[in-house]
């Protein structure tokens, strides 16, 4: 059971450039989210989403899509990478409700953008 | 805005002490508080959960109480080992879904042999 797997781990790119960072469960979990974490912060909410076909907007969506074609995957798309977006994203994954809102991580993608 | 924040930024704490790490929370309608341990190049690690109409909830080496009256929130880690080394995360859940988890900014527990 490989749970949540983020790819990929490490990019660097220019500004201007756009790439999409990938994110997949294997644990038929119906919420996904995706979080920044800037160094000594904590993370923040950029997207989620509650099944295939419904995302909403975070903290910090500016610069940033996704979609949820199928539970198992939420990609997130830079569209114009600029220097504010070096972060370490983060992507989760939970059943979602009462009891089961405990998210599980990804080890991260550690972005820099120049 | 409101938010999760921390007392401390850093805690270092003697080998088999006690560690307690300390959160306040703004919002009152949050019903769900979650601590995450995040070791260095890895994603957070769920510790320990409590629900609202609770006060105090203990797992293995890990307690959580909780204060309403207040808006605080704390982990308290027993015999602290070398292995619980990390930064510390508390987050809150605003609603019945985790649509909106908020983290706090963190605390980096270190540990004196």
């Amino acid at each position: 059971n490989a749970g949540v797997t983020q790819t990929p781990k490490f990019q660097v790119l220019k500004t201007g450039q756009s790439m999409t960072l990938q994110c997949a469960q294997d644990m038929n979990h119906e919420y996904m989210s995706w979080y920044r974490q800037d160094p000594g912060m904590g993370l923040r909410l950029i997207h989620y989403s509650v099944g295939a076909g419904i995302t909403d907007q975070g903290e910090v969506p500016n610069g940033y899509n996704v979609s949820r074609s199928t539970t198992e995957d939420f990609p997130l798309r830079l569209l114009s990478a600029a220097p504010s977006q070096t972060s370490v994203y983060f992507c989760a994954s939970s059943k979602g409700q009462g009891e089961s809102r405990t998210q599980h991580f990804g080890d991260g993608t550690r972005l820099s953008i120049l | 805005g409101e938010s999760v924040g921390l007392h401390l930024p850093t805690l270092s704490v003697q080998e088999g002490d006690n560690s307690i790490i300390n959160c306040a929370y703004s919002n009152s309608a949050s019903d769900y508080f979650i601590w995450y341990k995040q070791e260095s190049g890895k994603g957070p690690q769920f510790i320990i959960d409590i629900r609202s109409n609770m006060d105090k909830r203990q797992g293995q080496r890990v307690t959580v109480l909780l204060n309403k009256t207040v808006k605080h929130l704390s982990l308290q880690i027993a015999a602290t080992q070398p292995g619980d080394s990390a930064v510390y995360f508390c987050a809150e859940n605003r609603g019945s879904s985790a649509s909106k988890i908020i983290f706090g900014s963190g605390t980096r527990l270190s540990i004196r042999p």
